[in-house]
């Protein structure tokens, strides 16, 4: 069983507001990754992370920024949320291959 | 065009298996994986192969991998009603080990 928790589940929240969505491992693993999934659609990447004091950019353009200052936590920040970030951000994590992925947050700005 | 593809939809009847197929563009892909997404839920890991294997099977999960055609493929032996969900098909190579997926297959197990 993967231990990798993100928190909030569900986050509804108005347009400007600052907000973090975290995700914590236990699993001792270097590498995390946070991916946006619209419904039915495929996972973007937007974020990614070797190691601690390491972060990098996906595939996906995102407004949203990384920290990764403890190896077992890699918090997701929307400075000024708008209608257009709604969307599930899923956070994974590995450390030679098998990608565990916690239970993802479904974001709905208003 | 996309570097992993599946169908997107498969319809099969209760007890009888499935089988969702995948193409991958990279040869230089590490591991090969099949997740499971259950509406509203994140992805379950359910199996995944390194590309110097041929098969891999998990109880009532087969999976094929034919690197020449880089063809992945998925088969559910007797297949239930909670298999209902959408399956994606992911790979990725050593070193950043950062998955890349298809769009997903949803299977509907109807009775």
């Amino acid at each position: 069983e993967a231990d990798i928790y993100q928190t909030p589940r569900y986050l509804v929240i108005g347009t400007g507001k600052k907000i973090t969505l975290e995700c914590s491992q236990t699993m001792g693993h270097d590498k995390m990754y946070w991916y946006q999934q619209d419904p039915g659609m495929e996972l973007h990447l937007i974020h990614y992370s070797y190691g601690v004091n390491s972060t990098e950019k996906g595939d996906l353009s995102s407004e949203s920024t990384v920290s990764r200052i403890r190896t077992e936590h890699f918090p997701l920040t929307l400075e000024s949320a708008r209608p257009s970030h709604t969307s599930q951000y899923l956070c994974a994590s590995t450390r030679t291959g098998e990608a565990f992925f916690g239970q993802g947050t479904r974001l709905t700005v208003v | 065009g996309e570097d992993v593809e599946q169908s997107l939809f498969l319809s099969v009847r209760e007890g009888d298996s499935s089988v969702i197929n995948c193409t991958y563009t990279d040869s230089s892909s590490t591991y090969l994986y099949w997740y499971k997404q259950e509406p509203g839920a994140g992805l379950q890991l359910l199996t995944y192969i390194f590309s110097n294997m041929d098969m891999k099977q998990d109880q009532r999960l087969t999976v094929l991998l034919n690197k020449k055609d880089k063809h992945l493929s998925l088969r559910i032996a007797d297949t239930q009603t909670g298999d209902s969900a959408i399956y994606f098909c992911a790979e990725s190579m050593g070193g950043s080990y950062i998955p890349t997926f298809g769009r997903g297959t949803s299977l509907i197990v109807h009775p």
